[in-house]
């Protein structure tokens, strides 16, 4: 039972445009999000959270928005830039426990 | 500061061999956690650790074991390898206290099992 989807394996985007990487959730106790970025061969780093208690959390060019009657948060990278090319992976975790469930991943790729 | 260290970066085994994969942190987090990549399947959590000689069972334990004899290292260990363990393994670590602090990954062991 995956309880962290994220169903765009891929996403391609022009250089400068908005990037909107989308993630669902199931288990109505989540209640902290989290968005991972890995590049090749490499381990994933941290990006940008979100507590439940919020529905918006900026950081630069990344913003993740979170609408907890949907289950749905979404990751917006604006302008896209070539580095950012990467997968990206959503995450969520619920009180109390110490451990997080990962999405799937998306395959952004950014293109000059 | 070196973060969080994964040895070796590379293994093929034979089916039935054993080894063991050695997570080392140097930044004092308490928490550390086992997960395996597999394509199509995100990052499962094997094994876990929330203090030194502590473990607990992730959503993948089958297969695996893994002591945390000192508060830097995180060992997990194939005692028979099968070819279904042919995965990259990540490491992590975080900082106890604010359950909010964000885990910080090793750079990965690729395994391959024939």
């Amino acid at each position: 039972d995956q309880q962290v989807k994220q169903n765009s394996p891929s996403l391609s985007v022009q250089e400068g445009r908005i990037s909107i990487l989308n993630c669902d959730y199931t288990n109505s106790m989540f209640d902290y999000f989290l968005w991972y970025k890995k590049y090749p061969a490499e381990g994933p780093t941290f990006l940008i959270s979100i507590s439940s208690i919020k529905d918006k959390n900026e950081d630069g060019r990344f913003t993740v928005f979170l609408n907890k009657s949907a289950k749905h948060l979404s990751l917006h990278i604006v302008p896209s830039q070539p580095g950012d090319s990467a997968v990206y992976f959503c995450a969520a975790s619920d009180f109390g426990n110490e451990k997080l469930t990962f999405g799937t991943g998306t395959r952004l790729t950014i293109i000059p | 500061n070196a973060g969080v260290t994964q040895t070796p970066k590379f293994r093929v085994l034979k089916t039935g061999q054993s080894m063991t994969l050695l997570c080392a942190q140097d930044m004092n987090h308490e928490y550390m956690y086992w997960y395996r990549q597999d394509p199509g399947m995100g990052l499962r959590l094997i094994h876990y650790s929330v203090g030194e000689g502590t473990t607990a069972k992730g959503e993948v334990p089958d297969g695996y074991n893994v002591s945390r004899l000192k508060k830097q290292n995180f060992l997990l260990g194939l005692e028979s390898a099968a070819p279904s363990q042919t995965s990259v393994y990540f490491c992590a670590s975080r900082k106890g206290g604010a359950r909010y602090n964000e885990q910080f990954f090793g750079p990965g062991t690729r395994l391959t099992v024939l």
